[in-house]
């Protein structure tokens, strides 16, 4: 089993939808990562949490260390959005440990 | 500030050939990593360098060694190059462990036939 699994790996949904993508893990951590993945492949980190609640524009990202589970949610989707949303985890000793990726697709 | 740069974009080896990937960052970072991005996998750590001078594995070190060449530039090379390392290299940099963002490069796409 992975250290993370991130749910759905592919997601499609039509523009201005509410969309929500999950992200358990195992292990204890010090800090989340959300990053994004366009199309052409360059990386870009998202979001960088540790407890709580992030907000940057129409991205949310939050975490339940309790639970080991974030979420991260777009709300009024756009095509633009569409991208790979990756789950990573600080774990220490300078390393990430990353989810596989949900592949979203929004559809004009 | 160009952020993370990486060199080449493409490259296709034949079986045995050796190159050095290049990667540099201009915003004064101490750590840098090397990442392979395969279907299906993941990002995957290869290598990492904590400050200038230090360089340790990751999890899938086998095949390559990398040099800190100086605060600014980590290269990654491949020694003799075998098609289980056609793959997206990524390089990646941040302010100091893992518990700070990365700020990635665009990526090499390298193919070995």
């Amino acid at each position: 089993k992975n250290e993370v699994e991130q749910s759905p790996q592919n997601l499609t949904a039509q523009e201005g939808e509410f969309i929500t993508i999950n992200c358990s893990y195992s292990v204890g951590i010090s800090a989340l990562h959300w990053l994004q993945q366009h199309p052409g492949g360059g990386i870009v980190s998202l979001f960088m949490l540790s407890s709580g609640k992030k907000k940057h524009g129409r991205l949310i990202a939050t975490i339940n260390i309790q639970e080991k589970h974030s979420s991260l949610h777009i709300t009024a989707s756009h095509p633009r959005d569409s991208a790979v949303y990756i789950c990573a985890v600080s774990r220490g000793a300078q390393k990430l440990v990353f989810g596989q990726g949900t592949r979203l697709t929004i559809n004009p | 500030n160009a952020g993370v740069t990486q060199t080449p974009k493409f490259q296709v080896l034949k079986t045995g050939q050796s190159m050095t990937l290049q990667c540099a960052q201009d915003m004064n970072h101490n750590s840098m990593y090397w990442y392979r991005q395969d279907p299906g996998m993941g990002l995957r750590l290869i290598y990492y360098s904590a400050s200038e001078g230090t360089t340790d594995k990751g999890e899938v070190p086998n095949g390559y060694n990398v040099s800190r060449l100086n605060k600014r530039e980590f290269s990654l090379r491949l020694e003799s190059a075998a098609p289980s390392q056609t793959s997206v290299y990524f390089c990646a940099s941040n302010i100091d462990r893992d518990a700070y963002e990365q700020y990635f490069g665009p990526g090499t796409r390298l193919t070995v036939t």
